[in-house]
């Protein structure tokens, strides 16, 4: 059974850093690309970002309303998903989600969240 | 404004079909695979449709996706209380070197 368990989240001052995990089992997980997307509360989702399989050594995308605060990397050996999240706003208050990205198809399995929230 | 438009809201009443539209265009939906979530309160969202019109193992058949051009659809038929959830729409955009969702349509049966 596919299970992806994210962790790290909390209350953070604006300006903050904050590092999220995300635990993998039940599938490959060096295999697959991999999806951090969030939402902030009563609205959407929101893509943040996403970081590709060995195969596609690792690189790496990012929405622009994140781009140069926050990072993505995994370590593979531990089947672990990471979120280095940086210079933090207001605005990053969301639930984020962990997702699993199987090549050419799309996000299949989702995490249930961790809160992230950027108050003073 | 997400770069998916879906309406904000459907509603239907037991047993109905219901569809919800997501438009987009050539630099994603146009492109691309649509994929379709259900949300429902307080839960994470699960894949209901991939590929545009492939159903994962457990999703009714009552579910069904189709794409044409720069659009796609999600169609729900025999309407059930417990298909009341939020639904995205999702494409990757090659302009925008990302993946795009729709704002959700809120779905109440009557």
């Amino acid at each position: 059974e596919v299970q992806l368990v994210e962790s790290g989240g909390g209350l953070v001052q604006p300006g903050g850093s904050l590092r999220l995990s995300c635990a993998a089992s039940g599938f490959t997980f060096s295999d697959h690309h991999m999806d951090w997307v969030r939402q902030a509360p009563g609205k959407g989702l929101e893509w943040v970002g996403l970081i590709r399989n060995k195969a596609d050594s690792h690189t790496t995308e990012y929405a622009a309303s994140v781009k140069g605060r926050f990072t993505m990397s995994r370590d593979d050996s531990k089947n672990s998903l990471y979120l280095q999240m940086n210079s933090l706003k207001i605005e990053d208050t969301a639930i984020y989600y962990c997702a699993r990205v199987p090549r050419g198809k799309g996000v299949d399995y989702w995490g249930q969240g961790t809160l992230v929230t950027v108050s003073p | 404004q997400s770069v998916l438009t879906q309406p904000p809201s459907a509603s239907g009443t037991p047993g109905q079909r219901v569809t919800i539209s997501c438009s987009g265009s050539s630099s994603n939906i146009g492109s691309s695979i649509v994929n379709w979530y259900q949300q429902l309160p307080g839960t994470a969202p699960k894949l209901l449709i991939y590929i545009n019109d492939q159903r994962p193992s457990g999703v009714p058949d009552r579910f069904s996706g189709s794409k044409s051009g720069t659009s796609a659809s999600l169609a729900i038929s025999g309407l059930q209380s417990e298909d009341e959830a939020d639904y995205y729409c999702a494409a990757w955009d090659a302009s925008l070197n990302g993946r795009v969702f729709g704002g959700g349509t809120k779905l109440t049966v009557l």
